[in-house]
């Protein structure tokens, strides 16, 4: 299920089932979404980007979702592993002007095996 | 290929001094960015770089500094330290702009404590 933890939302799957990360994003004129992972001690890593005139984009075992209307982002990982546990992350970004990737506060993945 | 370096990797300053962080972008990048992660909490923007110029600076105090060099490797300067700097500051590196393929890649990040 999904809760709240000290300061992260904390989602706890089992090893085998598929997991859903929401994002709500803040502004209507990104045109641009990243998904990160982090894994402890490391820095994030790139998983799959998406574009605003697209709603759908497909990567290995990963699938993200777009729905401008709602402004809202969703990262599916089929057949959850434990090495998928970490804390990830949307990003947004407007492609113009000196604007920069703006962070979610980001989502704890737990699976167990 | 080397990926972004970062150093020191921990860094244990006393309330009131200044910290100097490093980084190293990949070959070919010119732009570095600086993100500051607190303990649990997201990653916010403080600098960014490109082609030795500030392109863009986050919410934060002017204590907060940096400069690019002519190699693109980056410093990230906080002077006049106070407890709630101590966070994870991670930098990262792009094709000129932010909007490269693959997005960012960022290091490992350099865990600053203030005591």
């Amino acid at each position: 299920g999904e809760s709240v933890g000290l300061h992260l939302p904390t989602l706890s799957v089992q090893e085998g089932d598929n997991s859903i990360i929401n994002c709500a994003y803040s502004n209507s004129a990104s045109d641009y979404f990243i998904w990160y992972k982090q894994e402890s001690g490391k820095g994030p890593q790139f998983i799959i980007d998406i574009r605003s005139n697209m709603d759908k984009r497909q990567g290995q075992r990963v699938t993200v979702l777009l729905n401008k209307t709602v402004k809202h982002l969703s990262l599916q990982i089929a057949a959850t592993q434990p090495g998928d546990s970490a804390v990830y992350f949307c990003a947004e970004g407007v492609s113009s002007g000196y604007s920069t990737l703006t962070f979610g506060k980001g989502t704890m993945l737990l699976v167990s095996p | 290929e080397a990926g972004v370096t970062q150093s020191p990797t921990h860094l244990i300053k006393t309330r009131g001094q200044q910290a100097t962080l490093r980084c190293s972008p990949i070959s070919g990048h010119t732009s570095v960015y600086w993100y500051q992660q607190a303990l649990g909490l997201g990653l916010q923007f403080l600098l960014w770089y490109d082609e030795g110029e500030e392109r863009n600076r986050g919410n934060f105090p002017p204590r907060f500094s940096g400069r690019q060099f002519p190699n693109y490797s980056s410093e990230l300067n906080v002077n006049a330290l106070e407890l709630e700097d101590s966070a994870l500051y991670l930098c990262a590196s792009s094709l000129s702009g932010w909007e490269a393929k693959d997005g960012y890649t960022f290091g490992s990040g350099t865990r600053l404590t203030v005591v």
